[in-house]
């Protein structure tokens, strides 16, 4: 069966510091890659999206980069915090070629606060 | 431009009690349509999708939603609420782009 790993769960950082998340999915090949936003427990931002290796489209100009350096890892970056970089980041998948009307998966968050 | 409407920031229900979250989109052409459910702290998991044909679609845990063409209206319905049932439900259509578009969130609070 898939499983998705997100970490990690928590995560406090001074502004200005770097910023590296981590997602990966198992028990699939090629799948379609997300990293959401969601602020103070509401809706969700759609940040970057990835549909194979070293392919990845922005939805959003921000602090923020993504990478997929290998089909099952989607890294989630920034070299300088902001203080409103702070908020629940999810990685999600959906399986390879899929179609809109292919569900998502999700990791279980990490807390990110910038202070 | 597209989007989707949860018009309900909260919904409180008595336990036992039939429930209704209310979403309405604007999306062009034939849009794709889901339900996720968030716990505290969690991910979103999947609760149900409508594709096509019959307009009443049923999900996890006892959900089922009703999809309603002239109304562009998805409302995601429960017979009788528990209290396990408390949690942040989106309404998230697919957009023309294949991308999903994402409502508010509504507070479901089930009371015993």
């Amino acid at each position: 069966s898939q499983t998705i790993h997100q970490w990690p769960a928590t995560l406090v950082q001074p502004v200005g510091s770097p910023l590296s998340l981590e997602c990966t999915v198992e028990g699939t090949s090629n799948p379609n890659l997300y990293w959401y936003r969601q602020a103070a427990g509401r809706g969700l931002q759609l940040l970057f999206y990835s549909v194979g290796i070293g392919q990845i489209s922005s939805e959003v100009p921000q602090n923020l980069s993504a990478s997929r350096p290998q089909d099952r890892q989607f890294i989630l970056s920034s070299k300088k915090l902001l203080l409103s970089d702070s908020g629940f980041y999810l990685c999600a998948w959906s399986p390879g070629q899929a179609s809109a009307n292919e569900k998502l998966f999700f990791g279980s968050g990490t807390q990110l606060s910038v202070l | 431009a597209q989007s989707v409407a949860q018009p309900e920031d909260q919904v409180n229900v008595a336990e036992g009690n039939p429930l209704t979250v209310k979403c309405t989109y604007s999306v062009s052409g034939n849009p794709y349509l889901f339900w996720y459910v968030q716990y505290p702290n969690r991910g979103l998991q999947f609760l149900l999708k409508y594709i096509t044909g019959d307009n009443l679609v049923k999900g996890s845990y006892g959900f089922e939603a009703e999809f309603n063409k002239s109304q562009t209206s998805f409302h995601l319905k429960k017979p009788s609420a528990l209290v396990s049932d408390s949690a942040l439900y989106f309404c998230a259509p697919s957009s023309s782009n294949y991308q999903l578009i994402w409502g508010a969130g509504t507070k479901l609070i089930i009371k015993p």
